[in-house]
């Protein structure tokens, strides 16, 4: 198994500009999640998903958009891009039932918004 | 609202001391803790976990009890390791939908040789 996978690892962003963060996950876990980290900072949640076709708002859900069409996938989607976007972004996934919280993660996109 | 509290670093030790990252919460249910620990240009790992009250979870050498009482998680090690390095993050989960965590702002732990 690959677990979570993520691409790209790194990208520097105009200001304006758009992108999509790929994340997949080969252990078919019904949940997935997007955390923006900053410098310093712990995890702050931005998105997830319960399974396929369902997706709900997290802590800091502005400025980015997701989609969940398969239980492989959840990409997210940076829409005019702002500085305040420079962050590190990891996807994780859990597995259902009672695994209370136990997350799987990935190794991070780090983005730059210049 | 949940939240968790660490105390804030960097923790500077040098090999084979004994190591505590304190942790407290706040949760409007009755959470599951957990310790994540995030290696230099990694995403984090479970290091740890705990369900219950008094539960002890274990890992690698390191220990935390949940103690409802002080609502505390603190995590121990008795003897780091310069490959301990890493940044570790304590968390709770109250077993909402969709197995949401609320995270501390991580410690960093840097062991010295």
């Amino acid at each position: 198994n690959a677990g979570v996978t993520q691409t790209p690892k790194f990208r520097i962003l105009k200001i304006g500009q758009s992108m999509t963060l790929q994340c997949a996950q080969d252990m078919n876990h019904n949940y997935m999640y997007w955390y923006r980290q900053d410098p310093g900072m712990g995890l702050k949640l931005i998105y997830y998903s319960v399974g396929a076709g369902i997706t709900d708002k997290g802590e800091v859900p502005n400025g980015y958009n997701v989609s969940r069409s398969t239980t492989e996938d959840f990409p997210l989607r940076l829409e005019l891009a702002a500085p305040s976007q420079t962050s590190v972004y990891f996807c994780a996934s859990s597995p259902p039932g009672t695994y209370l919280g136990e997350q799987y993660f990935g190794p991070g996109t780090r983005l730059t918004v210049t | 609202g949940n939240s968790v509290t660490q105390m804030e670093g960097p923790v500077t030790l040098s090999e084979e001391a004994f190591l505590t990252i304190n942790c407290t919460y706040t949760a409007t249910g009755y959470p599951s803790l957990f310790w994540y620990v995030q290696y230099p240009g990694e995403g984090l790992q479970l290091l740890l976990k705990a369900t219950k009250a008094d539960d002890k979870g274990s890992n690698k050498g390191f220990e935390a009890t949940y103690r409802k009482e002080t609502t505390s998680f603190h995590l121990e090690k008795g003897s780091v390791q310069v490959s301990d390095s890493a940044v570790y993050f304590c968390a709770l989960s109250i077993g909402n939908a969709g197995n949401m965590l609320t995270f501390g702002g991580g410690t960093r732990l840097m062991v010295k040789p």
